[in-house]
């Protein structure tokens, strides 16, 4: 499967302030997309990635907040913008693959703390 | 409404003793169910992709079954290593690739 590397991997961050998220793949995919797992509960789809052109984000998530972009078909950035501690939570890139190019498979994450 | 609900929220066995996780699901056409392994602050492994009722997947002492209306994740003789977060999640063939995830099934094997 593609390897999956995001960065930061962890980062403590301040009130109001904005960090981004970079998400590279090892191959071209043509599928990416970005979830939030806030603490002790599962995973929740922000927005699927688009290749040059916005994303497509899910109820409850706005492009304001979670800026993001695709250049190309190996990277992907989020921005949480104005984060509050009510953002602290893993952020996980992942991508389609396999011989149905359903099953999806996520990086590592990046576990951000707003303090 | 798609919706996915696993069981039980927690699990503790000993080494060795044989259990199964439950996840029940509500899908509006199910194009794949997907069983992955989670541990603490690290992102979701993925295990098994099953696709209609009666289909079963192994990986070593882990073994995945679906019906039409759920999915069984049975572990075999486990050990301690075996400890995270079980995931369930399914995707609507209407859906795009639109994931749903269960709460998952923390599960604690203790030497």
């Amino acid at each position: 499967s593609a390897v999956i590397s995001q960065k930061p991997s962890r980062d403590i961050c301040q009130r109001g302030t904005s960090l981004t998220i970079q998400c590279q793949v090892d191959s071209q995919v043509t599928m990416m997309f970005w979830y939030r797992q806030q603490p002790g509960q599962s995973l929740t789809l922000i927005a699927t990635a688009n290749q040059g052109s916005e994303a497509t984000y899910e109820s409850g998530f706005v492009i304001d907040k979670f800026p993001i972009s695709r250049p190309n078909l190996t990277f992907s950035t989020l921005t949480v913008s104005n984060m509050s501690p009510e953002d602290s939570s893993i952020y996980l890139c992942s991508v389609t693959e396999g011989v149905d190019g359903n099953t999806i498979y996520f990086g590592e994450g990046s576990w951000l703390t707003v303090v | 409404e798609d919706q996915v609900t696993q069981s039980p929220e927690a699990l503790r066995l000993q080494e060795g003793e044989s259990s199964s996780l439950n996840c029940s699901y509500t899908v509006s056409g199910l194009r794949g169910l997907f069983w992955y392994r989670q541990d603490p602050g690290k992102g979701p492994e993925f295990l098994f992709t099953l696709y209609s009722a009666g289909e079963e997947k192994e990986k070593e002492r882990l073994k995945a079954t679906l019906t039409k209306k759920e999915s069984f994740l049975h572990i075999t003789a486990p050990k301690p290593e075996d400890s995270a977060t079980y995931l369930c999640a399914v995707q609507a063939r209407t859906g795009g690739f639109k994931t749903i995830f269960g709460a998952g099934t923390r599960l604690f094997v203790k030497a």
